[in-house]
C-alpha cells in the first residue's frame, strides 16, 4: 500500500529549539518525496524536494531508505516557522500522496 | 500573478442540491487537480487532468464530475450533494516537474 504516515498532530516548540517533523511512507517503488507547508492565511507551498538535496528557509531533509523516512528537520526554530506541515510521496506520473499534516507551534 | 483561483471560497448547500466549483490557473499549466481535505485525512486526490481535453479519476471520485473546460479552466460539479462531502476542496496546477504543486486558497464547502 502506497501510504505517507506522520505520526504527531502538534509539535510545540520555543524559539530556537530543533525541530523534527517526522515522515514515513510506504511504498513498493523508488520514492520520490516532499514537504509541502501552509503558513496562516497562505496557500499550501511547495518547501522542498528530496532529489534537489536543498536546504530551504533553514529546513533540511533526507531520504532514509532503510527507515523509510523523510523527517524535515531545523536546527533552530524561529518563530515565522509555526505553520501546518504536509509530506507527501510521488506515486505515479500524476500521483502525489499526501500524509495528514503537522501544526508546528513555535513559541517566543 | 493570481495563479491559480477558486470561486467560491465559501459555500452551504442543502443535501441534494447540485454545485459547480470552479477552478482557473493563469501559469500556462497542463496539469490540473481537485483535492478534498478532511481532518485527519490529509489530502486526497479526487480528479485530474494531465493535459487540455484529458480527464482521470483520483483516490476519492465517487460523487463528482469535473470538466477541463480549456487549458485554464478546471471545474468539480456535485450533482446531488451530500453530507460526506463537506469538506475543504482544493484546486491544483503543475508544471511537468514532479511533484510541484501550485494550489489555490481552497473552497469550504459545508452541506446541510
Amino acid at each position: 500500500a502506497q501510504r505517507v504516515t506522520q505520526p504527531e498532530k502538534l509539535l510545540s516548540v520555543f524559539k530556537g529549539a530543533p525541530v523534527e517533523l517526522k515522515c514515513n511512507y510506504s511504498y513498493s517503488g523508488s520514492p520520490e518525496l516532499f514537504w509541502y507547508v501552509q503558513y496562516s492565511r497562505q496557500r499550501l507551498q511547495l518547501l522542498l524536494r528530496h532529489i534537489s538535496r536543498e536546504s530551504i528557509k533553514g529546513f533540511t531533509a533526507d531520504l532514509n531508505k532503510g527507515e523509510t523516512s523523510f523527517h524535515l528537520k531545523k536546527p533552530f526554530a524561529q518563530e515565522e516557522d509555526s505553520a501546518m506541515y504536509y509530506c507527501a510521496l510521488r506515486t505515479g506520473f500524476q500521483k502525489l500522496v499526501f500524509g495528514t499534516g503537522t501544526r508546528l507551534l513555535v513559541s517566543p | 500573478n493570481a495563479g491559480v483561483t477558486q470561486t467560491p471560497k465559501f459555500q452551504v448547500l442543502k443535501t441534494g442540491q447540485s454545485m459547480t466549483l470552479q477552478c482557473a490557473q493563469d501559469m500556462n499549466h497542463n496539469s490540473m487537480y481537485w483535492y478534498r481535505q478532511d481532518p485527519g485525512m490529509g489530502l486526497r486526490l479526487i480528479y485530474y487532468s494531465a493535459s487540455e481535453g484529458t480527464t482521470d479519476k483520483g483516490e476519492v471520485p465517487n460523487g463528482y464530475n469535473v470538466s477541463r473546460l480549456n487549458k485554464r479552466e478546471f471545474s468539480l460539479r456535485l450533482e446531488s450533494a451530500a453530507p460526506s462531502q463537506t469538506s475543504v476542496y482544493f484546486c491544483a496546477s503543475s508544471t511537468e516537474t514532479p511533484g510541484e504543486r501550485h494550489f489555490g486558497d481552497g473552497t469550504r464547502l459545508s452541506i446541510l
